[in-house]
């Protein structure tokens, strides 16, 4: 049974310059929620998709997109990179139907550097 | 919002017993979530809580007071391998989202 996965695990880009990370689920989740992790701190919501729609959205710029697909596999696109947005990038899935009582469960993560 | 606060740092002993505390301030919500994280890996779920009262895993123990907005795990026995982050989570009433606090981390020393 596949768990979350993530690609790059890592990589390092230039500030302005754009970055998609993608996330495939665990199998039989059918929900996808992106979390930023930067160092010694724990990891801040960035959004959630569900049936192919962002569902919630968290205090984060408008830089930061996303996608999900009919396979429940989803994209991150963060555009115009700044330094700030170095960090780990966790991506978490989950059942819908579990509702607010179903854990996450979460991929190895990517870490981007912005230099 | 949702403050949570954790201690930044603990050290115990092996075969010992630690608890780490977490507060938090929201008007309401739908459950807190332990995780733990080593270094350079993913948070994997510990432990649960929705009631007031404790839920025991094996080593691992997580207590809740919600008219307190406190929260506890325990962990007995404590090995090498215990040391590592621990996250602690609210799920915020009418939210699917998950709100993190800054996480402890944990020192197990011989």
């Amino acid at each position: 049974d596949a768990g979350v996965t993530q690609s790059p695990t890592h990589l390092i880009k230039t500030r302005g310059q754009q970055v998609t990370l993608r996330c495939s689920p665990k199998s039989g989740h059918d929900t996808v929620s992106w979390y930023q992790q930067a160092l010694g701190q724990g990891p801040q919501f960035i959004f959630q998709y569900y049936e192919e729609e962002e569902r919630q959205r968290g205090n984060f710029p408008d830089r930061f997109s996303g996608h999900q697909f009919p396979n429940y596999s989803s994209e991150l696109n963060v555009n115009a990179l700044l330094l700030g947005d170095s960090a780990l990038y966790l991506c978490a899935s989950s059942l819908a139907s579990r509702g607010f009582t179903g854990e996450l469960f979460f991929g190895e993560g990517s870490r981007l550097t912005v230099l | 919002g949702q403050n949570i606060d954790q201690p930044t740092e603990m050290t115990a002993t092996e075969g010992a017993i630690v608890q780490i505390n977490c507060t938090y301030q929201t008007s309401g919500f739908n459950g807190l979530f332990w995780y733990q994280q080593h270094a350079g890996e993913a948070p994997t779920f510990l432990s649960y809580n929705v009631l007031d009262g404790l839920e025991e895993k094996g080593r691992f123990s997580s207590f809740l007071s919600r008219s307190k907005g406190y929260s506890y795990l325990l962990l007995k026995e404590l090995q090498m391998k215990d040391s590592a982050s621990y996250l602690c989570a609210v799920r915020p009433r009418g939210n699917n989202d998950m709100r993190f606090g800054a996480g402890t981390r944990l020192t197990v020393k011989p």
